[in-house]
């Protein structure tokens, strides 16, 4: 079955750009989260979402946002951008929150730069 | 204080041989799952291995083995018979509450660079 889809893959945007990034999980899965990957900050959780609410957020600011539709896709969207928030942005799947043992599976990212 | 200690910035190995890469985790959970994936260049984050805090046995998946010894908090990662493509970013990562469901992000420690020679 089909893994994590994530659009686009590369993009390039200007400081002070907004961005949206897409995420389509794994078939039958309903948790979604999503990371920021960086150099100097390594993986960082930024938030989740179940059931199309968010259930856990990571320490970023408001600029970070997303949601989640009905049809469990989710979207996170960054708005006035600035150069630190060039990243990999990854989502990851699974199919249900809080389940033991739950595996987590991970999309391709999206590299986003910003100049 | 650190969640996930990966202690090895980059490993070698010879082709064929096995490797072990080290991960110590901090927490106060009782519940926990600890994962283990593999970052290529590309980007892609892939799952490799779990094991449950509960799990009394060591987790396998094919050449992937984890060397789980739970009293010192640790999670090693062993890679039998390494091959070419093994070459890549490791990470381990931790996720506590295992059972509560209030707590569903992973914790990554900063990876190993695995370079696998021929």
């Amino acid at each position: 079955k089909a893994g994590v889809t994530q659009t686009p893959r590369y993009l390039i945007k200007t400081r002070g750009q907004q961005v949206t990034l897409s995420c389509s999980p794994i078939s039958g899965h309903r948790s979604v989260s999503w990371y920021q990957q960086t150099p100097g900050q390594g993986l960082q959780f930024l938030f989740e979402y179940f059931s199309e609410t968010q259930r856990n957020k990571g320490n970023f600011p408001g600029r970070f946002s997303g949601r989640q539709f009905s049809n469990s896709r989710s979207e996170m969207n960054v708005s006035t951008l600035e150069l630190g928030d060039s990243a990999l942005y990854l989502c990851a799947s699974s199919m249900t929150q809080g389940v033991f043992g739950n595996t987590i599976y991970f999309g391709e990212g999206s590299w986003l730069t910003v100049v | 204080a650190q969640k996930i200690t990966q202690t090895q910035p980059g490993m070698f190995v010879q082709e064929k041989e096995a490797v072990t890469l080290d991960c110590t985790y901090d927490t106060s959970d009782q519940s926990y799952g600890l994962f283990w994936y593999k970052q290529p260049s590309s980007g892609e984050m892939i799952f490799l291995i779990y094991q449950g805090s509960y799990d009394e046995q060591n987790a396998t998946e094919g050449r992937y083995s984890l060397n789980f010894q739970k009293a010192r908090k640790s999670a090693n990662l062993v890679i039998s018979a390494s091959q070419l493509g093994d070459s890549a970013m490791y990470f381990c990562a931790m996720r506590e509450g295992e059972s509560g469901g209030s707590n569903y992000k992973l914790t990554f420690g900063k990876g190993t660079l695995l370079t696998v020679n021929p």
